[in-house]
């Protein structure tokens, strides 16, 4: 069946690192992939999806590139920010499936 | 204007306990979902309704139950609560079909079972 594999965390940063969450993923056909966010109390939140391979998505200097040659969707940043401190999770939604399919997450922690 | 709305947000409760939790989306999407997420973060998939019609049905104790009386509700049900219901349930919509079609969620509700 389909599955993501995500990057283990947590990870902590300083403010202005490089931020990369690695993601990758098993699926049949051609899925279409997704970045959510989950901030501290709240709920999910889309941050940004590609529904193709080569297709890059992005929002709020966040950026991630569907890759199927090595099956994979890496979430970057260039400078975070205290604020970006939330869970991230990768997720698929599969050819014939109507659900979406979750990594394990990764708690990103932003320090001043 | 929230899309996906769900009720309560909070809900603490004893053991053998019966409750619900309520959803609604105002996007006009034909597809609706319950998702649960464990004290790890982890999410995984409920149940899934298409039209009031269900779906998706994964392992779940027979405990719980989903009910939609139009394509804008999803409703949760869980009799005789137990402690290892505690979590977070997510509710959640979709324009159904086309894979790319973006998941929309609730802020979810926080189940303690005490």
């Amino acid at each position: 069946g389909d599955s993501v594999t995500q990057m283990e965390g947590p990870v902590t940063l300083s403010e202005e690192a490089f931020l990369t969450i690695n993601c990758t993923y098993t699926a049949t056909g051609y899925p279409s992939l997704f970045w959510y966010v989950q901030y501290p109390g709240e709920g999910l939140q889309l941050l940004l999806k590609a529904t193709k391979a080569d297709d890059k998505g992005s929002n709020k200097g966040f950026e991630a590139t569907y890759r199927k040659e090595t099956t994979s969707f890496h979430l970057e940043k260039g400078s975070v920010q205290v604020s970006d401190s939330a869970v991230y999770f990768c997720a698929l939604r599969g050819g014939s499936a109507r659900q979406l399919t979750f990594g394990s997450g990764t708690q990103l922690t932003v320090l001043p | 204007d929230t899309a996906v709305s769900q009720t309560p947000k909070y809900l603490v409760t004893q053991m053998g306990n019966d409750k619900s939790i309520k959803c609604e989306q105002n996007l006009g999407h034909d597809t609706m979902y319950w998702y649960k997420q464990d004290s790890k973060k982890f999410l995984k998939i409920m149940f899934s309704y298409n039209n009031k019609e269900l779906i998706i049905n994964e392992t779940v104790p027979n405990r719980f139950s989903p009910k939609s009386p139009d394509k804008a509700h999803l409703n949760l049900h869980i009799n005789s609560l137990e402690l290892g219901d505690s979590a977070v349930y997510f509710c959640a919509s979709s324009q159904g079909g086309p894979p790319g079609n973006t998941i929309y969620f609730g802020e979810g509700s926080w189940l303690t079972v005490v």
